[in-house]
């Protein structure tokens, strides 16, 4: 089993709608949470971290719950700029230290 | 630095021969982090360094890849007789500090292409 699996998609919406994409975690040792943007042929960037309050950015919500080991982002007003793979990405600490380990990504494009 | 700075940003070498990739962390970043994604996949993380020091090196998909960072700043991987299989995009990233809260700030990548 991987160790953060997400829905790859695409997920395609037009302008203005509301998209959610989900994560699912395997170690419940996992202790900080993220997520990510990558757009084609660049590096990730953060987008946000999560907290288990839950936490809001503008337009972005993440969320998380440890009970089911389950990390979601809610895009609401989608714009065309939001076209990009979104990465849940969890920190954990192993026998190698600390790493954060990415999810394959799932892909949004937004159309007019 | 203002930010990960990576080099070369393309590298087409061929199929036998060595080559070392650079990453030059922000100023002040202690982990330094090597993660590499090929086509259409995840990142897989490689190594990390925590200062000069690399805890764990069984991350790196074979004994032709070794890194080392110096003077607790640049870090450099290098990968001997590179196979085909070894071309992918290298990323480096780097973090204020080894731990759980802080996110990495990453460099544009060195693409890796093996003829």
């Amino acid at each position: 089993r991987k160790e953060v699996e997400q829905d790859p998609g695409p997920f395609n919406v037009p302008e203005g709608a509301t998209v959610a994409f989900n994560c699912t975690y395997s170690n419940s040792a996992s202790q900080s949470f993220f997520w990510y943007r990558q757009d084609c042929r660049k590096e990730p960037k953060l987008l946000m971290s999560v907290y288990s309050s839950g936490n809001e950015d503008g337009r972005f919500t993440a969320q998380l719950n440890r009970a089911s080991q389950y990390i979601s982002l809610l895009i609401r007003d989608s714009k065309l700029s939001d076209s990009a793979t979104y990465l849940c990405v969890v920190n954990v600490f192993s026998n190698s230290g600390y790493a954060l380990n990415f999810g394959k990504g799932t892909s949004l494009l937004v159309t007019p | 630095g203002a930010g990960v700075s990576q080099s070369p940003s393309n590298k087409v070498t061929e199929k036998g021969k060595d080559v070392e990739l650079r990453c030059d962390p922000i100023s002040g970043h202690t982990a330094l982090y090597w993660y590499r994604q090929s086509l259409g996949q995840g990142l897989e993380f490689l190594i990390y360094f925590q200062g000069n020091s690399a805890p764990d090196k069984s991350g790196l998909p074979s004994d032709r890849f070794s890194a080392e960072r110096t003077g607790g700043s640049v870090s450099t991987l290098t990968i001997q007789r590179t196979q085909q299989e070894d071309s992918a995009v290298y990323l480096c990233a780097s973090s204020l500090a080894w731990g759980l809260s802080y996110g990495y700030t990453f460099g544009s990548g060195t693409r890796l292409t093996v003829v």
